[in-house]
């Protein structure tokens, strides 16, 4: 079961330089994007979503952008931290009312000094 | 700033022994929700709560496990006999009606010798 995949296990950024995190789903009846953040031994913490309705969505550095044609999502990160290294989940949850979430297998950002 | 809590930490049983796993959802969320996450692999949901009822349950969600809010504030996740592929961390989360966003506690690694 491969509905939303994250291809890239991990990328390296340098500090304040961007960082650009991909998701792509197979799912069209999917409504609601997320994206967690998560550090060792720590739950998932929540960062940004996107409705379907939408193409953008801004909350300070980060920034996520839906192409619904294309079925692929990305997280945009300006300017890297060191402290926004992490791994970065994309979960996708369809219009019924329990919005189970489905997950990528998460990519690990390494932001360097 | 409100939090999901989760107790233990860390469980270590036997293979055939019952386990409890509780969480505190955020006072004012009316959706709950358990996801496990088995190492390497991708979090996946096992059972969402509403109304004092299961709403959805995944095939994972046999009838070795149960849920079960005893009273206002806990959410809890048995397993009556575990085996050694119940080895994962498992994480609750709780959503507040009429929105779409997760919040997840963090976590209690389950250990099945």
């Amino acid at each position: 079961d491969q509905q939303v995949k994250q291809n890239s296990p991990s990328l390296s950024v340098q500090e304040g330089r961007i960082s650009i995190l991909n998701c792509d789903y197979t799912n069209s009846m999917f409504d609601y994007f997320l994206w967690y953040k998560k550090y060792p031994a720590e739950g998932p913490t929540f960062l940004i979503s996107i409705s379907s309705i939408k193409d953008k969505n801004e909350d300070g550095r980060f920034t996520v952008f839906l192409n619904k044609s294309a079925k692929h999502l990305s997280l945009h990160i300006v300017p890297s931290q060191p402290g926004d290294s992490a791994v970065y989940f994309c979960a996708a949850s369809d219009a019924g009312n329990n919005r189970k979430l489905i997950w990528g297998l998460g990519t690990s950002l390494a932001v360097n000094p | 700033e409100p939090e999901v809590t989760q107790t233990p930490s860390h469980q270590v049983t036997q293979m055939g022994q019952e386990v409890i796993l509780r969480c505190v959802p955020i006072s004012n969320h009316l959706y709950f929700y358990w996801y496990r996450q088995i190492l390497g692999q991708k979090v996946e949901f096992l059972v969402s709560f509403y109304n004092n009822e299961i709403s959805e349950k995944s095939e994972i969600f046999d009838d070795q496990f149960s849920v079960e809010r005893p009273d206002g504030s806990n959410f809890t996740l048995k397993i009556r006999s575990t085996k050694l592929e119940d080895s994962a961390m498992y994480f609750c989360a709780s959503r507040r009606l009429g929105t779409d966003t997760q919040y997840f506690g963090p976590g209690t690694r389950l250990t099945v010798l």
